[in-house]
């Protein structure tokens, strides 16, 4: 399989507790996102990666998320002493720079983590 | 912030019939993509749109972009059952950065 690819596919996890999510992108993709999705809405932009630089982060991210992709390839996810609020799925998607391909700039989407808080 | 509305968030359609989902952004935007999600599935992308009153074709499907490329639209025509999923607009302020997704329209079709 060529996707993306994302590990766990579920997690459940008491509040307070630390959480980590792997995403495996496409292999000659250079950018990785980071969103998350919660019942009923669309998702919703938390940070991005270009190579192994993190380039933005959105200010609804709280100092408990963190993530790094230290070789540029996979990255991961973290979520520290976690809260019911942070339940929801997390998705990782991943695209070629426009101007390296000449196409559209699509962004391939991996299956995501669901994360449930209790 | 940049905002994406979409409307409706609903759409309830006799199979064989038309509809269309609407998209506005509080912004400019460089471009506009859009991505369909099916129940329990993750968004896959359908098109992107960039110049300004852009329209492509996909099959049954056609996409425009408005003048001020602000807005865009999806309509549908002959809806089958296989159109069932919630379909997202997205909206790129700048070439290659993040996606700002809207609500999604759930589109259900009735046999």
């Amino acid at each position: 399989d060529t996707g993306v690819s994302q590990d766990p596919r579920h997690k459940i996890t008491k509040r307070g507790q630390n959480v980590t999510f792997r995403c495996d992108p496409i292999s000659e993709h250079n950018r990785l996102y980071w969103y998350r999705q919660t019942l009923g809405q669309g998702p919703e932009f938390l940070t991005y990666f270009q190579n192994e630089a993190q380039l933005e982060k959105s200010r609804l991210l709280s100092d408990r998320f963190s993530a790094e992709r230290p070789k540029g390839s996979f990255s991961t996810l973290e979520i520290q002493r976690t809260e019911q609020g942070d339940s929801a799925m997390y998705l990782c998607a991943s695209s070629l720079e426009l101007h390296l391909v000449g196409g559209e700039d699509e962004q391939y989407f991996g299956p995501g983590t669901r994360l449930t808080v209790t | 912030g940049q905002q994406v509305m979409q409307i409706p968030q609903y759409q309830h359609v006799q199979e064989g019939e038309d509809f269309t989902t609407y998209c506005n952004s509080s912004t400019t935007l460089s471009n506009i993509q859009w991505y369909k999600q099916r129940p329990g599935g993750h968004p896959v992308f359908l098109i992107q749109l960039v110049k300004s009153g852009e329209v492509k074709k996909q099959k049954r499907l056609t996409f425009q972009f408005g003048e001020a490329k602000k807005n865009s639209s999806l309509h549908i025509t002959a809806t089958q059952t296989t159109d069932v999923g919630t379909y997202f607009c997205a909206g790129v302020e700048a070439a290659g950065n993040k996606l700002t997704f809207g609500g999604g329209t759930r589109v259900l079709v009735k046999p």
